[in-house]
């Protein structure tokens, strides 16, 4: 069946300006995440939903940073006024339930730039 | 100190050998660990949960040893396709759903 997918796949945007990345989860699943990767860095928790709510957005790094989720389903993570280290490849998880002890399901992830 | 620690490496093994890893983590009430693994440039997969009896999968082997807080994984007759970054995984408390990821050990195994 079809896995989680992430769009774009690569964004180069030029700092100050916004962008949102898009996730799409496995039909069916009621939780989703979203992280973030740097260079060399491990993954670092952002936000997480269950169905529309965010009970967790303790990873988000600034108020520029904020993410939705519509009809338990697709979710936008939105970074406003975007800065250099913003830069990272941002990825979706989904899972069937919340709880962690549920696999996390990854997408291939949004290469963003900010140049 | 990180939440999750380990090693960087790179690793460099020779095919069919056994490799070991180890991480620790700080948070004594974490409850959860998992092994992912990570191609380059693609996204984690889990590889195994980790189980505080220990428990194997083919030829990968984790233990959890909760007093010293370390996880392990073990590697026999390793595959070139092996070759990866392992990520050690930590939820630390009931109600808190975030994973807490170590930044990851890389393997290259050497044909």
């Amino acid at each position: 069946g079809a896995g989680v997918s992430q769009s774009p796949s690569n964004k180069v945007t030029e700092k100050g300006k916004d962008v949102e990345l898009r996730c799409d989860p496995i039909s069916g699943h009621t939780a989703l995440y979203w992280y973030r990767q740097s260079l060399g860095q491990g993954l670092e928790f952002l936000i997480y939903f269950q169905g529309n709510s965010a009970p967790d957005k303790s990873g988000l790094p600034s108020d520029r940073f904020s993410a939705e989720r519509t009809g338990g389903s697709v979710s936008t993570l939105t970074i406003q006024r975007t800065q250099q280290e913003d830069s990272a490849v941002y990825l979706c998880a989904s899972s069937p339930h919340g709880g962690t002890s549920y696999e996390q399901y990854f997408g291939p992830g949004t290469r963003l730039t900010v140049t | 100190r990180k939440e999750v620690e380990q090693d960087p490496g790179p690793f460099n093994v020779p095919e069919g050998a056994t490799v070991a890893f180890n991480c620790t983590y700080s948070n004594s009430a974490s409850q959860s660990f998992f092994w992912y693994r990570q191609d380059c440039r693609k996204e984690p997969k889990l590889l195994m949960s980790v189980y505080s009896s220990g428990n194997e999968d083919g030829r990968f082997t984790a233990q959890l040893n909760r007093a010293s807080q370390y996880i392990s994984l073990l590697i026999r007759d390793s595959k070139l396709s092996d070759s990866a970054t392992y990520l050690c995984v930590v939820r630390s408390n009931f109600g808190n759903e975030k994973l807490t990821f170590g930044t990851g050990t890389r393997l290259t195994i050497i044909p």
